[in-house]
């Protein structure tokens, strides 16, 4: 069974930077996308952006174009996902999400990354 | 970048039949698109309920079914289901870049 497991909570100062990372197990990580959404309080999911780990290439959303960097470590199983000049709008939960017979299959349990002064 | 836009919010009563539509900015909502939807319920993830369309992933039971309808992806909750109540979310693919819509509040009454 996949499984997939976030690192703990951040709280970063505003201009900051965290690295989230996703750890997988169960099943073959390289083949399956890993898809990064996060959630602000109270508010609708929003796509960051995602990696296919055997080729390494990366896509964005618009919005976070320029300050994010989603990587994928084949040898540990992991991605992560990077997100700099942080602000208080990117206080949010970041979920990590893996493709099986679905873009969507599988989510970690999701990381809360507060941004605050 | 495109806007999905949903219902904020919709009520069905118990056993009774609703309709969620996801349309976008740029035009009709196509199979193109990749529309899938999501169930959350508060304090936990999402959970994949229709991909490309139509197409149901293993758990959710069968009154729930996807479509195109009007230039829109759409949810039909047949039967709903105190259990139903949750914020659905669409998710569109353009060209391999992907954008939720705002969320439908659902509430069974």
């Amino acid at each position: 069974q996949v499984q997939l497991v976030q690192s703990g909570a951040e709280v970063k100062k505003p201009g900051s930077s965290v690295k989230v990372s996703c750890k997988a197990s169960g099943g073959t990580f390289s083949s399956y996308t890993i898809s990064w959404v996060r959630q602000a309080p109270g508010q609708g999911l929003e796509w960051v952006g995602r990696i296919i780990p055997i080729l390494g290439i990366a896509n964005y959303a618009q919005k976070f174009q320029g300050r994010v960097t989603i990587t994928a470590d084949k040898s540990t199983s992991t991605a992560y996902m990077e997100l700099s000049s942080l602000r208080s709008e990117d206080t949010a939960v970041y979920y990590c999400a893996r493709a099986g017979s679905t873009d969507f299959d599988y989510w970690g349990q999701g990381t809360l990354v507060s941004v605050s002064s | 970048q495109a806007v999905v836009t949903q219902e904020p919010s919709l009520t069905v009563s118990p056993g009774g039949t609703v309709t969620l539509t996801c349309g976008s900015s740029t035009g009709a909502v196509t199979s193109g698109h990749y529309p899938y939807w999501f169930q959350q319920k508060p304090g936990q993830a999402p959970r994949t309920l229709i991909y490309d369309t139509s197409n149901k992933h293993s758990w959710p039971p069968a009154r729930f079914s996807g479509s195109l309808l009007g230039g829109k992806a759409a949810l039909t909750l047949s039967g709903a289901q105190p259990e139903d109540e949750a914020e659905y979310y669409c998710l569109l693919s353009y060209s391999g870049v992907w954008v939720f819509g705002g969320g439908t509040k659902l509430t069974v009454l």
